[in-house]
């Protein structure tokens, strides 16, 4: 059973901190894996996806990484910001039509 | 593209009561559907799986009799909680998944926030 683990739970940094938030899972037979960012009481927004044969996606100040045999995923989030302020989780699938597992969540809060 | 939407965001209700809550895929149609749980500080838990036209497959644990799920067309399923209790309360978020939008991703709906009373 994939398992998806995001440690720590929680995050208070100053701005303009860059930040790292992993992930890691326990079964590699993954097909891609997603970082996401949820508002409090809000849905998903989509960050950034991976698919197995890649090692890296970037899209502005992100750069998710993906090291699929040791089972870890990182999300580097360059320069914060007080809007960088929510909670991100990262989930893995294996196909496009199948479910989402996810982690927890890690809340990041960026104080001015 | 790719918007799909839900109804309603934030319903509060009596124990004992039911609630449908509906989600659309407003500019695609959906080969399936998904509809996952999350509970406060908890990870988002796949309730069920939908193909439209076919009946639901429930994740392990969770009650088909309980949570209602109908997937009448491409666009719309719904998820109807029935004799709710305060222990349902909890945030409810679909997704939906098109082949013909991206074979890698599902597109998620902003949620719908269930208090029981």
């Amino acid at each position: 059973k994939q398992e998806v683990t995001q440690i720590p739970a929680a995050l208070s940094v100053p701005e303009g901190e860059n930040l790292v938030l992993n992930c890691s899972f326990t079964d590699s037979a993954i097909y891609n894996l997603q970082w996401f960012r949820q508002d409090p009481g809000k849905g998903l927004t989509s960050l950034l996806l991976i698919q197995s044969s890649q090692r890296e996606q970037t899209s502005g100040r992100l750069n998710a990484s993906l090291d699929k045999s040791s089972g870890r995923s990182t999300l580097y989030i360059a320069a914060s910001q007080p809007g960088d302020s929510a909670t991100y989780l990262c989930a893995v699938s294996q196909g496009g039509s199948e479910k989402l597992v996810f982690g927890k969540g890690m809340k990041l809060t960026v104080n001015p | 593209g790719a918007v799909v939407s839900q109804h309603p965001s934030r319903v509060i209700c009596k124990s004992g009561t039911s609630v449908k809550i509906e989600c659309r895929s407003l500019d695609f149609q959906a080969t399936t559907m998904f509809w996952y749980r999350q509970f406060p500080k908890q990870s988002l838990m796949l309730m069920a799986t939908s193909n439209e036209g076919s009946k639901a497959t429930y994740e392990q644990g969770v009650e088909k009799d309980k949570f209602l799920i109908n997937h009448a067309s491409l666009t719309l399923s719904t998820l109807t909680v029935t004799s709710a209790h305060p222990e349902d309360s909890s945030f409810y978020i679909c997704s939906a998944f098109s082949p013909d939008i991206s074979t890698d991703t599902q597109y998620f709906g902003p949620g719908t926030r269930l208090t029981v009373l």
